[in-house]
């Protein structure tokens, strides 16, 4: 069955500080997709980024980046130089069977970052 | 619309009552999507509506939980006969393809007391 663990419940940085947020995913499936999402405190989850298995390229964009390690079954998520409007809850997801849109989300990692 | 529209945005039931939570998508998409969140379980996938296709309604919890979709756009969840742990936040999606970067909705909190 597919399972997200996101390990970290909640990490507290600096402003401008690097963090990571980890991701270790299982599936059963050899074609699946992974997916980040943001949640504000305004609520509203927020779509990041969509991973095909088959693509192992590490991604960025700005300020963001994620490595994709197949091998560790890992997804993680990068900001570089953080700022306050960082803060959020952060959840990782794999898609579920074979529908592609259904997913699994972890239970989110807390991001607070101060100024 | 320009995002996901979710009515009520907060909605306060008396346990035993029926409730219906609505769903407007982003104009075009033919993907549908229900999640619930709350404190103890994090995200909880529901239903799925694809264009014509029979909806997956393998995450509803009990059959007290229903959904239909309207016209191919308006959906609207119905709970019947609310238990205090149906309290949560329901969250509609809508995606282009089923693809699964969707666009959610500021969802409905819903308390049963």
């Amino acid at each position: 069955a597919q399972k997200v663990t996101q390990a970290q419940t909640e990490i507290s940085v600096v402003e401008k500080e690097d963090v990571t947020l980890d991701c270790v995913y299982e599936t059963r499936d050899t074609t699946y997709y992974l997916f980040w999402y943001k949640q504000p405190p305004s609520g509203e989850l927020v779509f990041l980024i969509r991973r095909n298995s088959f693509d192992e390229q590490n991604e960025i964009s700005g300020r963001y980046s994620w490595n994709f390690q197949k091998s560790t079954s890992s997804f993680n998520f990068t900001i570089t130089a953080s700022q306050v409007v960082d803060s959020a809850v952060y959840f990782c997801a794999v898609n579920y069977g074979g529908s592609q849109g259904n997913l699994i989300f972890g239970k989110g990692t807390k991001l607070s970052v101060k100024p | 619309g320009a995002g996901v529209s979710q009515s009520p945005s907060n909605k306060v039931t008396e346990k035993g009552k029926d409730v219906e939570l609505r769903c407007d998508p982003i104009s075009g998409h033919t993907a549908l999507y229900w999640y619930r969140q709350s404190l103890g379980q994090g995200l909880e996938f529901l239903i799925y509506f694809q264009g014509n296709s029979a909806p997956d309604k393998s995450g509803l919890p009990s059959d007290r939980f229903s959904a239909e979709r309207t016209g191919g756009s308006v959906s609207t969840l119905t709970i019947q006969r609310t238990q205090q742990e149906d309290s949560a936040v329901y969250l509609c999606a809508s995606d282009l393809w089923g693809a699964g970067g969707y666009t959610f909705g500021s969802g409905t909190r819903l308390t049963v007391v």
